[in-house]
Formats: structure tokens, sequence, C-alpha cells
């Protein structure tokens, strides 16, 4: 069964400081891996979606990475208007729907 | 673009009661996917469309969840004699489905509370 593991549950930063998030992931074959961000009350808005290990993804200052077992969602120089819940998900090729993980809630601080 | 529109975006009601979701997806997109979310998870796939056949249930869709889709426009979440454990957020999805690539576009969620 696909499984998504992501850590940490909940980041606090001060604005500037740079740190990562963690996708680990279990799937028979991926189709995708997709980072979504989700603001309280809303539903998620599309981040990015990686293919294939090695493969980077670049907004503003988000970059996300791909290997074969995880995900990392880097978040550089980041600023209080980035603090929101980033969800990570997979799509098994041989199924349609997402399985995603739990989230990590990063607070950043002015 | 206007976006993925969901119909009401809350809704109170006692358990046992029916109540009705609706979805409105992006125009040219012909995937709909339904998931349901609550505090501290990550959304869970519950069914989805192509066009106007619903391809995949979840097992979590039991039988008194029903979905709709005529015509492959807006679709419809039907949930029969509520329980407090359908309290949730919907959230409804579209997508333009390609065989290499698919981004799906979610709403803003309907949020059930059943008492």
């Amino acid at each position: 069964e696909d499984q998504v593991t992501q850590s940490p549950e909940a980041l606090r930063l001060q604005e500037g400081e740079s740190s990562s998030l963690n996708c680990s992931y279990t799937v028979s074959g991926l189709r995708g891996l997709f980072w979504y961000r989700q603001d309280p009350g809303k539903g998620p808005e599309f981040l990015f979606t990686l293919y294939s290990a090695g493969e980077e993804k670049e907004k503003e200052r988000l970059k996300a990475t791909l290997t074969k077992k995880e995900s990392f969602l880097h978040i550089t120089a980041p600023k209080p208007e980035d603090s929101a819940t980033y969800l990570c998900a997979v799509q098994d090729a041989g199924f349609q729907k997402l399985v995603f993980g739990t989230g990590t809630r990063l607070l950043v601080s002015p | 673009d206007t976006g993925v529109s969901q119909d009401p975006r809350h809704k109170i009601t006692k358990r046992g009661q029916n109540v009705t979701f609706r979805c409105d997806p992006i125009s040219e997109h012909n995937r709909l996917y339904w998931y349901r979310q609550t505090l501290g998870q990550g959304p869970e796939f519950l069914t989805y469309f192509q066009n106007e056949a619903q391809l995949e249930k979840s097992r979590l869709l039991s039988d008194r969840f029903s979905a709709e889709r005529p015509k492959g426009s807006f679709s419809t979440l039907e949930i029969q004699r509520t329980e407090q454990g359908d309290s949730a957020m919907y959230l409804c999805a579209s997508s333009l489905y390609d065989r290499d690539y698919e981004k799906l576009f979610f709403g803003s969620g309907t949020q059930l509370s059943v008492l």
C-alpha cells in the first residue's frame, strides 16, 4: 500500500532562516510526486509535480527535489507569508488517486 | 479561469439528516475528484470521474455516500443518514487529464459538522 510520511510535523522559523521539509514515500511505481500548500480553511494549492529521481523544480523561495525514496522542499530566506501547511502526495502508476501525507505546519515569524 | 467552486462553504446538520454538496470544476477540465480531510490529516481520496463516468471509488465511500456528475459538468456528493464521523472538510478537485501529466486544482471545500 502506498505510504507518505512527512517530517517534521511542525516547524517554526525566523524570517530569513532557510530550512527543508522532508517527504518519504513508498509506492510500487511512481507516476508523480506532488507538493501542495494549504492555508487554514482553504483547499490545497498546487506547487510542484516531480516525475523522476534527480528532478528539481523552483518557484520563488521554494525548491523541490526528488530521489527514489524521498523528496525535499527547500525554503530559502522564508517570509511570514510562507506560513502554511505543506502537503506532499504521491500518485501510483497503477491508480489515479493521490495519497497524501499529514503535512508539515510551517510558521515563519518576523 | 475562475477556479474550482464548491457550495456551500459550511454545513451544519443533525445526525441522521441527508446533505448534498455541489462542485463546479474548471470548465475545460475532464476529471473531477472528491477528497475528504479531517483536522491534522491530509486529504483522503473518495472517488473520481472522467467526464460523466465514475471510474473509481474508495472503500471509504460507504453505501451512504453517492456522487454524480451529470453531463460531465458539475458534480454532487450526497451523504445520507449522516453520522458524527462524517464531520470533515469535503474537497473537490479537477484536472485536465493527459497521459503523462496531471495537475489537480482544488476548491476551498465544504466544511461539514454533524451534531
